[in-house]
């Protein structure tokens, strides 16, 4: 059982607009930034998302992040073939006083 | 441009330890936290703990407080994480990751390719 709890998939078809959700508490989501990888099967995560809704150069305009109360959400807008692969939510927890992750969200692009 | 380079795989039996390195290149070892996270097949990410480069210091995931290590050696720019008293459910896929910050706002920029380690008897 995952601290931040995440759908375990999601869906769209190419063009589409998906949202990923990213709910937590006041000791992690709640009081600290959010952060979204995506990962690609058989690869490393790559950072996607930093700091609520800053993206990393080279990351395209299609995604975007936002966060409101102990809730965020990565959206992933024109969704496309490539864009299939597994996306994780993160941050600090105040509680456990480390890093915790989101179970993770399967996206497929029908 | 920045990259993290892991050792190979592995394969250790129950009991026994591991250790993992991570070598990176692009920018001053010491000026960035090295994080370590695991992902057990077909699962999510778990954080483990980081290290800092430059002073040494060490923070760890409360799961694995007394079972894992991270040292450095400065002189090759090399961080490692150690793993003691490997369990079946330790077989998992040991990421390293660059900390970076942003005013008071941390995360993972940049991440090496992995390591798969192997538990088995």
């Amino acid at each position: 059982q995952s601290v931040l709890t995440q759908p375990p998939s999601a869906s769209g078809t190419p063009g589409q607009r998906v949202t990923i959700s990213c709910s937590g508490s006041s000791s992690n989501t709640g009081s600290h930034t959010v952060n979204w990888y995506q990962q690609l099967p058989g690869t490393a995560p790559k950072l996607l998302i930093y700091i609520n809704n800053q993206r990393p150069s080279g990351v395209p305009d299609r995604f975007s992040g936002s966060k409101s109360g102990t809730s965020a959400s990565l959206a992933i807008s024109g969704l496309q073939s490539e864009d299939e692969a597994d996306y994780y939510c993160v941050a600090w927890d105040d509680s456990l006083n480390g890093w915790v992750f989101g179970g993770g969200t399967k996206l497929t692009v029908l | 441009q920045v990259h993290l380079v892991q050792s190979g795989a592995e394969v250790r039996e129950p009991g026994a330890s591991v250790r993992v390195s991570c070598k990176p290149s692009g920018y001053t070892f010491t000026g960035y936290y090295i994080h370590w996270v695991r992902q057990a097949p077909g699962q999510g990410l778990e954080w483990m703990g980081w290290i800092n480069p430059n002073s040494g210091g060490t923070k760890f995931a409360q799961n694995f407080q007394g079972r894992v290590t991270m040292t450095r050696d400065t002189s090759i720019s090399t961080a490692y994480m150690e793993l003691s008293r490997l369990r079946s459910d330790d077989t998992a896929v040991y990421f390293c990751a660059r900390g970076n910050y942003y005013d008071s706002s941390h995360y993972f920029d940049y991440w090496g390719q992995g390591t798969l380690v192997t538990v088995s008897s």
